[in-house]
């Protein structure tokens, strides 16, 4: 079992819908986690942190983590052409260790 | 702030060859990681270095790779001998640990190697 799995997509969404990824993991000690978006040819970039269960919104952004299910998701709403791109999902087993394990990512695809 | 800082760019050399990749960390940055990504595997962490000591090597493939980090401002990786089965994009991140919480990596802008 991969330590942190993710559907490769491609996920194909509308613009202005609802775009919705999809993360679990496999180490129940995991405390913290992590989206990263990744532009084709680009370095991933950081776009959200989530530590407790629930939801942590941002702006169109929205992480909810479910702990108990090992489970991390990343919502996108009102999604636009800009936010076609590889998204990764990230987890650090504890604090004070900085090893962030990442899944393979997800592509995602907007549809004008 | 630059950000984080890789050379060269692209790398393209002959099964056999020795393969050096640079980074230069974010200044102030206290920790510092190489990661590789291929399509099949991901991004996958190489090894990691807090305040110039290597802390994590467990990723690294084999004997063949090896990592070093001199001063806080410089890093390097070196494959020897290279194989076509390195061929990857190598990736250098920095990070602060400013508090338990919040602590994001600054990537750079990656090493495309390609051994033929």
């Amino acid at each position: 079992q991969k330590e942190v799995e993710q559907n490769s997509g491609p996920l194909s969404v509308p613009e202005g819908a609802i775009a919705s990824l999809n993360c679990t993991y496999s180490d129940r000690g995991s405390q913290s986690f992590f989206w990263y978006r990744q532009y084709s040819g680009k370095s991933p970039e950081l776009i959200m942190s989530i530590y407790s269960n629930g939801d942590k919104e941002d702006g169109r952004f929205t992480a909810q983590l479910n702990k108990a299910s090992q489970y991390v998701s990343l919502l996108i709403r009102d999604s636009q052409p800009s936010d076609s791109a590889t998204y990764l999902c990230a987890v650090k087993r504890d604090f004070g260790n900085e090893k962030l394990t990442f899944g393979t990512g997800t592509r995602l695809t907007i549809i004008p | 702030d630059a950000g984080v800082i890789q050379s060269p760019r692209h790398e393209v050399t002959e099964m056999g060859q020795e393969v050096t990749l640079r980074c230069k960390p974010i200044s102030g940055h206290d920790y510092l990681f190489w990661y590789r990504q291929t399509m099949m595997r991901g991004l996958e962490l190489l090894i990691y270095f807090n305040n110039n000591v290597p802390i994590d090597d467990s990723g690294m493939p084999e004997d063949r790779f090896s990592a070093k980090m001199p001063n806080a401002s410089f890093s390097t990786l070196k494959i020897q001998p290279s194989e076509p089965r390195d061929s990857a994009v190598y990736f250098c991140a920095s990070s602060s640990y400013r508090d338990k919480y919040n602590s994001p990596l600054h990537f750079g802008n990656g090493t495309r190697l390609t051994v033929t």
